[in-house]
Formats: C-alpha cells, sequence, structure tokens
C-alpha cells in the first residue's frame, strides 16, 4: 500500500525543546517537501529536497533544519529558534521537482507550550 | 507577483446548489493551476487542474474555468453535497523557487 506516513500525529513538546517530525514515503519519488499550515494562512512551504542529499529552504525555513539521507525519507526538525512552532505540519512527495501532482501526508499537529 | 488570491475565506452552500471558488494570480509564468481538496486532520489531495491554454475543464462535477486575460480562475462543484464539505486549496505552478504557490483556503460547508 503506496503512500506517505507521517508520525507521530499528535505532538506535545515544552519551549526550549528541538523536537523532530517523521515523514517517509514508498512511492518512490525523487522530490519531497515541508510545508506549514495554520488556520487561514494556506500552505507555506518550509523546505523542499529535489533529490536525495539535497535540499533547499522554502519560505519559511528559519529555525527549522531537515535532511535527505535516504530517498524515501525526509525528517523536519523544528529547533528552539522557531518562535511559534505550534502548527500543523503536512510533509508531501511528487514523481519529479516542480510536479504539480504532490502527495500528502496526514500531517503532525505539534503543540509547544 | 508570486502570490495567489483565494477567496471566499468561508462558504456555505445548500445540498444540491452550486459552489464557487475563485483564484487570481498576477505571475503569467506560472504554467499549472491545480486544486487541492483537504478534509479535516487530513493532508490534502489534487482534485483537478488546468493549463492557461485551456478554459475549462470538467472532471464529474468539479469544473475549473480558467480566464487567461483577466487572470483569474475558479472552481465550481456542481449539485453541492455535505460530503463535498472540505477546505479547498488552489495553486500555481512556477513560484521564484519553482514550487506551487497555494492560495489561503476556502472552507466549504455543505448543507443538508
Amino acid at each position: 500500500d503506496g503512500g506517505i506516513t507521517q508520525s507521530p500525529k499528535y505532538l506535545f513538546r515544552k519551549e526550549g525543546q528541538n523536537v523532530t517530525l517523521s515523514c517517509e514515503q514508498n512511492l518512490n519519488h525523487d522530490a519531497m517537501y515541508w510545508y506549514r499550515q495554520d488556520p487561514g494562512q494556506g500552505l507555506r512551504l518550509i523546505y523542499y529536497s529535489q533529490i536525495v542529499n539535497d535540499f533547499q529552504k522554502g519560505d519559511i525555513a528559519e529555525g527549522y533544519s531537515v535532511s535527505r539521507e535516504k530517498k524515501e525519507s525526509f525528517p523536519l526538525t523544528v529547533t528552539s529558534a522557531q518562535k511559534n512552532p505550534t502548527a500543523f505540519y503536512l510533509c508531501a512527495s511528487s514523481p519529479v521537482w516542480d510536479s504539480y501532482e504532490q502527495y500528502f501526508g496526514p500531517g503532525t499537529r505539534l503543540t509547544v507550550t | 507577483q508570486q502570490q495567489v488570491k483565494q477567496s471566499p475565506q468561508s462558504l456555505i452552500v445548500q445540498k444540491g446548489g452550486i459552489s464557487i471558488i475563485n483564484c487570481a494570480y498576477e505571475n503569467t509564468a506560472f504554467d499549472y493551476f491545480p486544486w487541492y481538496q483537504q478534509f479535516p486532520g487530513k493532508g490534502p489531495a489534487l482534485l483537478i487542474a488546468i493549463r492557461p491554454d485551456v478554459s475549462e475543464k470538467k472532471e464529474g462535477r468539479f469544473t475549473i474555468s480558467f480566464n487567461k486575460s483577466a487572470k483569474q480562475f475558479s472552481l465550481h462543484i456542481m449539485d453541492s453535497q455535505p460530503g463535498d464539505s472540505a477546505t479547498y486549496f488552489c495553486a500555481a505552478r512556477g513560484g521564484s523557487q519553482g514550487n506551487l504557490i497555494f492560495g489561503k483556503g476556502t472552507k466549504l460547508s455543505v448543507k443538508p
């Protein structure tokens, strides 16, 4: 059963702690993306990776970091430098970079208190 | 220049009615305009997409109308059903980094 998995679905952290969100895909897609979704703000691009071992900053990369050591995995770390980390985080993939069809995971809701 | 403006922010429609969501853009370099549907607690999924050289595309009850000269496009949902209740995002491909630019979303509620 192909798709994108994100874990966990809900995550709670104390302010000042780094936290890593998992994203795995078995679609054999080259490109992967991380978005942040806030109410009324749409989907904002945090980081993207066109191919394994490569990644680029998106529009709101400050306070976040990623790695792409394996084709199927693209974890996102929310660092303590992110001023407002509480949000719904979505991972996506596409067969190639700049495909208009992206496949999204179910998301992780992060709450930082 | 890189924005896609979407309206309305929320929409309530009676069952059987027509839902209409509008989007506008400025960047003429955008070359594909997809719509995504997101149910609560889920990730978005591609619904339908159109190229700028096509004025209309229909898939079942969902139709995209595209007005290239006005730089506007819209999603029409005919015979709206309660199961269509979701958040809809328009998008455009060809941002400054070659990525998709999303509108801010429209929350659609279809009342029985």
